[in-house]
């Protein structure tokens, strides 16, 4: 069955203090792997998108890591207002549709 | 607007009430996705069209979901007899082709009582 597992389902850091967030995921003939970023009362933000194993993109104090199994949301010394929820996707082994897990809060306090 | 609009942000409905759902995709957007989000969730798929094209539903929880998207850019959500677990954030994506990254628009929250 096709699944997209993160953890930890919350992490709480002070600010400066860098970590990762984790996606693992179960899907046949991986399409890609989306990061997004969720506040509050609002829609997803897309931040990334990774396609093969050894692929990285950044921005600002965020990095995405990809492998054969997994994903990695690498985030150094961050700020108060990266606290939200992050939130990874992959399309299902059909391509009919894009599921998501059920995210990581993260709240960084200053 | 430059980005995807969603309308109304915020409905009340009482239970067996029919409510309606509006999205309007980025201009040019092919792809466009209907999800529900419950609290402390991920999104949950819905429906996906491509075009006016309804290619799967197979999300939608029952038969009082309808989804439509008649001239391959505004979307409606329609929710018939709504009941008290139909209460969530109804979000809706659109992107310019497929599965590439989607972009989502602020959600509707719906409260049914």
């Amino acid at each position: 069955e096709d699944q997209v597992t993160q953890s930890p389902e919350a992490l709480r850091l002070q600010e400066g203090e860098s970590s990762s967030l984790n996606c693992s995921y179960t899907v046949s003939g991986l399409r890609g792997l989306f990061w997004y970023r969720q506040d509050p009362g609002k829609g997803p933000e897309f931040l990334f998108t990774l396609y093969s194993a050894g692929e990285e993109k950044e921005k600002e104090r965020l990095k995405a890591t990809l492998t054969k199994k997994e994903s990695f949301l690498h985030i150094t010394a961050p700020k108060p207002e990266d606290s939200a929820t992050y939130l990874c996707a992959v399309p299902d082994s059909s391509a009919s549709k894009i599921i998501f897990g059920s995210g990581t809060r993260l709240s960084i306090r200053p | 607007g430059a980005g995807v609009s969603q309308s109304p942000r915020y409905k009340v409905a009482k239970r067996g009430q029919d409510v309606a759902l509006r999205c309007d995709p980025i201009s040019g957007h092919v792809s466009l996705f209907w999800y529900q989000q419950a609290l402390g969730q991920g999104p949950e798929f819905l429906t996906y069209f491509q075009n006016e094209a309804q290619l799967d539903k197979s999300g939608l929880p029952s038969d009082r979901f309808f989804a439509e998207r008649p001239e391959g850019s505004v979307s409606t959500l329609k929710i018939q007899r709504t009941q008290q677990e139909d209460s969530a954030v109804y979000l809706c994506a659109s992107s310019p082709q497929g599965y590439t990254e989607a972009f989502f628009g602020q959600g509707t929250r719906l409260t049914v009582v």
